[in-house]
């Protein structure tokens, strides 16, 4: 699986939109890019996922450049239950390589009153 | 309610015993992993299975066994040839269709005197 880049941490203010960037240069065409959080001492919890196109959910957008080397997960009115450690995955489509996932540093985030 | 169950929630053992940590998922999910987070690091694959009756090694599966005899349970058995055993363990279940999320269990903390 291609390895990402994240920011390790950065502070948003309730109420706002947190953009959390996540860099994946070495991307193969096939590489999907997801992201998933993790709250203190919990299990990981699945976001949103995509190929080249931006995608939309009831928790968040993920815009990905038009090139598929970066990525921004976009939280549009960040509340303090999210703050959290952010993780960026790139990985293979199951067939190729299971759904094993390669998690890295991620980004912590912290959300300020 | 569906969803993947690991108990117990914390875990004392001495140095030198092995322990057996359990996973359960009703989501009738057939692929199952077992991943390691050690403090302030992101998770680490141990072990991983596509079908029952068969599971793979993952990134960092020394001192670690596992089996796979019902689709529904994935224990993992934490040796005493494990250097390390002290950590949080998080078991995830997936289905095997192409880009499908992981669920994860809510993790078990292994702490060994």
């Amino acid at each position: 699986d291609a390895k990402t880049t994240q920011p390790t941490s950065m502070d948003c203010a309730e109420g706002r939109a947190a953009n959390l960037p996540c860099n994946h240069s070495t991307i193969s065409g096939n590489e999907y890019v997801y992201w998933y959080r993790q709250i203190h001492s919990q299990g990981p919890q699945y976001i949103i996922h995509g190929l080249k196109n931006n995608e939309t959910n009831e928790m968040a957008s993920l815009i990905i450049t038009e090139d598929r080397k970066s990525s921004t997960l976009i939280l549009p009115h960040a509340t303090l239950r999210d703050t959290a450690v952010y993780y960026c995955i790139v990985r293979v489509p199951f067939k190729a390589a299971g759904n094993k996932l390669t998690f890295g540093g991620g980004t912590r985030v912290l959300v300020k009153p | 309610d569906g969803g993947i169950t690991q108990s117990p929630k914390y875990l004392f053992r001495k140095e030198g015993q092995n322990v057996t940590l359990s996973c359960e998922q009703n989501l009738n999910h057939d692929a199952m992993y077992w991943y390691r987070q050690d403090p302030g690091q992101g998770l680490r694959l141990i072990y991983y299975s596509q079908i029952v009756n068969d599971f793979q090694k993952g990134d960092i599966a020394e001192g670690y066994s596992v089996s796979r005899e019902k689709k529904e349970s994935f224990p993992l058995t934490v040796t005493s040839a494990q250097k390390n055993p002290t950590a949080f363990y998080l078991c995830a279940s997936s289905d095997q269709t192409e880009n499908t999320e992981a669920f994860f269990g809510q993790g078990t903390r292994l702490t060994v005197v």
